[in-house]
């Protein structure tokens, strides 16, 4: 069954580096999104991007943040300069269609920021 | 803004037990809704979802869940856990008028001894 991957899964960086988060979407889907969870709170929601181009993002998703599509394959999430409160578990997910149909989204394995 | 939440924070029941998990939304218009799980050292995976139709939704593994939009609830229900269910729970709601993020509730931490 197709997955949706992440890499790295750990990723340790210092305050103010930046770093970049990697997720290989199913193949056939064209919704993908990011998610993260600070330890001891919700899933929350950050960007959705569709045909190459951002589509809904939330009030956490600042000028720090951006997310492309370098490849056919893989999502990327970057955030530039650090912060401590940036230390979460990051989710990719992908979706085969979005606004337009009621849609479910398949999450990746995760990758865990933190930032020190 | 809508938002969830699941009553439980944790819950420990022996194996054979039944289970059932909260889950309330806020947001009048119409929603799809969803409960996702988190075995350890994995990753989210859907147990079952609600779009339309029969409110009373069946998933993997023996779960089902009861949409009563009266009460903006979307309980999950499985009449006889099993050791290997031990796991997080998360609901989460689509509002449609609002794009396609999920918005998910605190999750619950469902612990099955055996």
């Amino acid at each position: 069954e197709p997955e949706v991957t992440q890499t790295p899964s750990h990723q340790v960086t210092q305050m103010g580096q930046e770093v970049i988060l990697r997720c290989v979407p199913i193949s056939n889907h064209l919704y993908f999104y990011w998610y993260r969870q600070i330890l001891g709170q919700k899933v929350e929601f950050l960007v959705s991007f569709y045909n190459n181009e951002i589509s809904e993002k939330s009030e956490i998703f600042d000028d720090q943040f951006s997310v492309e599509r370098p490849d056919g394959s893989n999502f990327t999430l970057k955030i530039r300069s650090t912060k401590l409160e940036d230390s979460a578990m990051y989710f990719c997910a992908s979706s085969e269609a979005g606004r337009l149909v009621a849609e479910t989204q398949y999450f990746g394995p995760g990758t865990r920021l933190l930032v020190l | 803004a809508q938002s969830v939440s699941q009553h439980n924070h944790h819950v420990i029941l022996s194996e054979a037990a039944s289970l059932e998990l909260g889950c309330n939304y806020s947001y009048g218009g119409t929603v799809n809704l969803f409960w996702y799980v988190q075995y350890p050292g994995q990753h989210l995976q859907l147990l079952l979802k609600y779009f339309s139709g029969d409110p009373l939704v069946k998933g993997i593994k023996g779960f089902e869940a009861e949409f009563i939009k009266s009460k903006f609830s979307f309980n999950l229900r499985k009449p006889s856990v099993q050791w290997s269910d031990t796991a997080e729970y998360f609901c989460a709601v689509n509002a449609k008028a609002a794009g396609n993020k999920l918005t998910f509730g605190g999750g619950t931490r469902v612990l099955v001894k055996p």
